[in-house]
């Protein structure tokens, strides 16, 4: 257990629909890193954020916006989605920027 | 920009053997290099990283990889398998002056045969 938590774990919602995914960061991280992972395209990095501010961004679709809250924990949003939005999204996280990175256990997203 | 090459989408081996899972990057500055492990339906494990000093890094669960700045590589080796290691593994580097996202090769499977 990496100590990243991600919920919900399964999501299975049809095509132009729009859903938020939740990272909870280990207890003392700052940074909140967003991955994707699918058959096609691998593991792709989207979005970085620390202490509640946007580090960097990545191959992120304009559809997709993310944020990190006070508390630490960050919600990526997924709108209009489609089909090839189906994917396992990772949340990691780091207690600095320059550390290594703890995945969560991903959510799955099936887009129908 | 950074790249990564994994050279081997599978490997089979059989229990007990060595393995060798071989990772190429290129970059114009000076990376961080990580490898991960994913377990079926699992999230992605940290077993080793390079950040800085001796090239030759141990990991846990008997794994170690080696640095080697000339040839830009990072291979990952294990002297015995066992079936419990049969997971795909990840390569990947970050830049530490660029936020340190990571930037991931395509995965080796490995497939431990008893």
């Amino acid at each position: 257990d990496s100590g990243v938590t991600q919920t919900p774990k399964h999501l299975i919602t049809a095509t132009g629909q729009r859903v938020t995914l939740r990272c909870s960061p280990r207890s003392g991280d700052l940074s909140v890193y967003w991955y994707q992972q699918s058959l096609d395209q691998g593991l792709q990095f989207l979005i970085q954020y620390y202490n509640g501010e946007e580090r960097a961004k990545g191959n992120i679709l304009e559809r997709f916006s993310a944020q990190q809250f006070p508390d630490l924990h960050s919600e990526l949003n997924l709108s209009s989605l489609e089909l090839g939005d189906s994917a396992l999204y990772f949340c990691a996280s780091s207690v600095d920027i320059n550390y290594e990175q703890y995945f969560g256990p991903g959510t799955r997203l099936t887009v129908t | 920009a950074q790249s990564v090459t994994q050279l081997d989408s599978q490997v089979p081996v059989f229990e007990e053997a060595p393995v060798e899972l071989r990772c190429n990057y290129s970059s114009s500055v000076s990376v961080y290099l990580f490898w991960y492990v994913q377990y079926p339906n699992q999230g992605l494990q940290l077993l080793l990283k390079y950040l800085s000093g001796s090239t030759l890094v141990k990991g846990i669960n008997g794994f170690e990889a080696e640095f080697n700045k000339s040839q830009t590589s990072f291979h990952l080796r294990k002297p015995s398998v066992h079936i419990s290691d049969t997971a795909e593994y990840f390569c990947a580097v970050s830049d530490p002056a660029a936020g340190n996202k990571l930037t991931f090769g395509g995965g080796t499977r490995v497939l431990v045969k008893p």
